[in-house]
């Protein structure tokens, strides 16, 4: 069976300092993965998604940048926290598709990294 | 682009009340999905819904996709305290379904 892994759980980071966000899936190959934040109470918002190794797309410009090194590792970084940098970082994975007819495949989310940043 | 609204963004009930939570899109969606976050905890899975009209039950959960596959909504009976948390649904963002665009949620609180 399929498992994504994150770590940290939690995180407090001082204004400036660098970021690195690990996730890792185990059990599937060629996945896709993809990086959301979500604000307290808030919703889910899309950072980065990516279909292949080295192939990362941005949805919002940011301070923030991700890497896909190898197939089933997906790393979120910062140089320069900023204190809207605070959230719920959440790691997700889904069956690449190719080709497909619109019909969005099931995302499985990791257990998530709270940042917090002082 | 493409936008999921959701509605209510928070309901409190008192436990045995019945809850629902509707879904509206911008544009016809090729299916949606519905996932479930507890306090704390990160979005699950529940459900996909691909048919018009489409309507599926989880023993007390009851989903239901529009006729004009624009909407959709999440109806709980007899709500209990195990189904406090975050309700989202969520349809796809490309045409190629490797994208996700969710709703901001339905916030559902149950007094005991």
């Amino acid at each position: 069976s399929q498992t994504i892994h994150q770590w940290p759980a939690t995180l407090v980071q001082p204004v400036g300092s660098p970021l690195s966000l690990e996730c890792t899936v185990e059990g599937t190959s060629n996945p896709n993965l993809y990086w959301y934040r979500q604000a307290a109470g808030r919703g889910l918002q899309l950072l980065f998604y990516s279909v292949g190794i080295g192939q990362i797309s941005s949805e919002v410009p940011q301070n923030l940048s991700a890497s896909r090194p190898q197939d089933r590792q997906f790393i979120l970084s910062s140089k320069k926290l900023l204190l809207s940098d605070s959230g719920f970082y959440l790691c997700a994975w889904s069956v690449a598709r190719v080709g497909g007819r619109g019909v969005a495949d099931t995302q499985y989310f990791g257990p998530g990294t709270r940042l917090t940043v002082l | 682009g493409q936008q999921v609204m959701q509605i209510p963004q928070y309901q409190h009930v008192q436990e045995g009340e019945d809850f629902t939570t509707y879904c509206n899109s911008s544009t016809t969606l090729s299916n949606i999905q519905w996932y479930k976050q507890r306090p704390g905890g990160h979005p699950v899975f529940l459900i996909q819904l691909v048919k018009s009209g489409e309507v599926k039950k989880q023993k007390r959960l009851t989903f239901q996709f529009g006729e004009a596959k624009k909407n959709s909504s999440l109806h709980i009976t007899a709500t209990q305290t195990t189904d406090v948390g975050t309700y989202f649904c969520a349809g796809p963002r490309d045409n190629a379904g490797n994208m996700l665009t969710f709703g901001g949620g339905t916030r559902l609180m149950v007094k005991p």
